[in-house]
């Protein structure tokens, strides 16, 4: 089984809301991660979690808080948002350590638009 | 840093022409190359990948070769579908890391 799950699929948010993303995978995986993506563009990398701690942030602000409750579960807390802020949210897990570069096993996303 | 580079898009196909959509890459160490496709309105799904040097990554009638004296990664299909259409992205993963690095994408849209 390769299947990442996101909850929810679609998600549409006041600038003054807080709400929550959730992710979730059952593949064994110790490196999570989550992504940015606008339309026609690549993913941008927002955090990386290895071993259920926070190892990447790519300067995100602090509006995105993420979670890694345990290692099968990865949530992304949402407050205060902006328009631009308006995006697919995606969530990926890989296994991590000493090897060839690993492949990443992506969900669908979250369809996040903030009005 | 490691960057990849793809062809610009969209590119656009009658049902059954060949695909070729090119990707090269530079890495300062030994990197595993990736194509991933995404379909409207869905996330990323693993293509192919090769992890070695002269590996050949296929699936679905898709193809590339890992050409490290061209550090290029080719994506090919000899007969496309209408339901190929979809943006291709080549990324690489440097050994010991998960982290990704994605080309900016390329849309291909095949008619019937």
């Amino acid at each position: 089984d390769t299947e990442v799950t996101q909850t929810p699929k679609h998600l549409v948010m006041g600038m003054t809301n807080k709400k929550s993303l959730k992710c979730e995978q059952h593949m064994g995986h110790r490196a999570m991660y989550w992504y940015k993506q606008k339309a026609k563009k690549p993913p941008e990398l927002m955090f990386v979690y290895s071993y259920e701690k926070l190892s990447i942030n790519e300067s995100v602000p602090s509006r995105f808080s993420p979670e890694c409750p345990n290692s099968s579960l990865l949530n992304l807390h949402l407050h205060a948002l902006q328009p631009e802020d308006s995006a697919l949210y995606l969530c990926a897990s890989s296994q991590e350590g000493p090897g060839p570069g690993y492949e990443q096993y992506f969900g669908p996303g979250t369809r996040l638009t903030v009005t | 840093g490691d960057s990849v580079t793809q062809m610009e898009g969209p590119v656009t196909l009658s049902e059954e022409a060949c695909l070729t959509i090119n990707c090269t890459y530079t890495a300062t160490g030994y990197p595993s190359l990736f194509w991933y496709v995404q379909y409207p309105g869905e996330g990323l799904q693993l293509l192919l990948k090769a992890t070695k040097a002269d590996d050949k990554g296929s699936n679905k009638g898709f193809e590339a070769t890992y050409r490290k004296e061209t550090t290029s990664f080719h994506l090919e299909k000899g007969s496309v579908q209408v339901s190929d259409s979809a943006v291709y992205f080549c990324a690489l993963s440097e050994t010991g890391y998960s982290t990704l690095t994605f080309g900016k994408g390329t849309m291909l849209l095949v008619s019937p």
